[in-house]
């Protein structure tokens, strides 16, 4: 089992509707969370970062945690085509030292 | 945010040479820097560790004696890739965190890495 598991996609969404990406980590001792989006051929960047359960807003962004059933998503709101990339979720793993990252959803959002 | 900046951004090399990857943080020290691999379509791997002044961690089956890392201030770690092979090429990317554990970690722009 992979520590980090996503759905690879490609998820397809109209432009203006909400995309949610999911995640499920196997690491119950993981405390820490980040979603990262990587445009093809550059490197990630980070969009927000979560650790308590609930949710956390910025902006269209909204991240959401649950420790019990050790799910992370990524809901963004009024999709644009400039949001189409590969989402990248990271748990932070080994102790609290490293990032583990899952393979990536692709994020299509059309006109 | 931080930035982190990393030269070259693309590299093209011959088989059985060495390659330097600069990985630098501008504007904040890094006590510790990462250096990822990815291969097309694939997500990062983590290959090593590096805490400035000490050894690098080196994950399991990436070769130490290959992938040489030195960290030797608090804003700058090197990444040689020596006597590089076709399947060397990839691309590398430097993340750098300034404290520990929670902190967030910043990545450099990558080094796309051509081997002939």
């Amino acid at each position: 089992q992979k520590e980090v598991e996503q759905n690879s996609g490609p998820l397809s969404v109209p432009e203006g509707a909400i995309a949610s990406l999911n995640c499920t980590y196997s690491d119950r001792g993981s405390q820490s969370f980040f979603w990262y989006r990587q445009y093809s051929g550059k490197s990630p960047e980070l969009i927000m970062s979560i650790y308590s359960n609930g949710d956390k807003e910025d902006g269209r962004f909204t991240a959401q945690l649950n420790k019990a059933s050790q799910y992370v998503s990524l809901l963004i709101r009024d999709s644009q085509p400039s949001d189409s990339a590969t989402y990248l979720c990271a748990a932070l793993t080994g102790g609290g030292n490293k990032l583990t990252f899952g393979t990536g959803t692709q994020l299509k959002v059309e006109l | 945010g931080a930035v982190v900046s990393q030269h070259p951004s693309r590299v093209i090399c011959k088989s059985g040479t060495s390659v330097k990857i600069e990985c630098r943080s501008l504007d904040f020290q890094a006590t510790t820097m990462f250096w990822y691999r990815q291969f097309p379509k694939q997500s990062l791997m983590l290959m090593a560790t590096s805490n400035e002044g000490s050894k690098a961690t080196y994950e399991q089956g990436v070769e130490k004696d290959k992938f040489l890392i030195n960290h030797a201030s608090l804003t700058l770690s090197t990444l040689t890739v020596t006597s590089a092979h076709p399947e060397d090429s990839s691309f590398y990317i430097c993340s750098a965190r300034e404290g520990s554990g929670r902190e967030t970690q910043y990545f450099g722009p990558g080094t796309r890495l051509l081997v002939l």
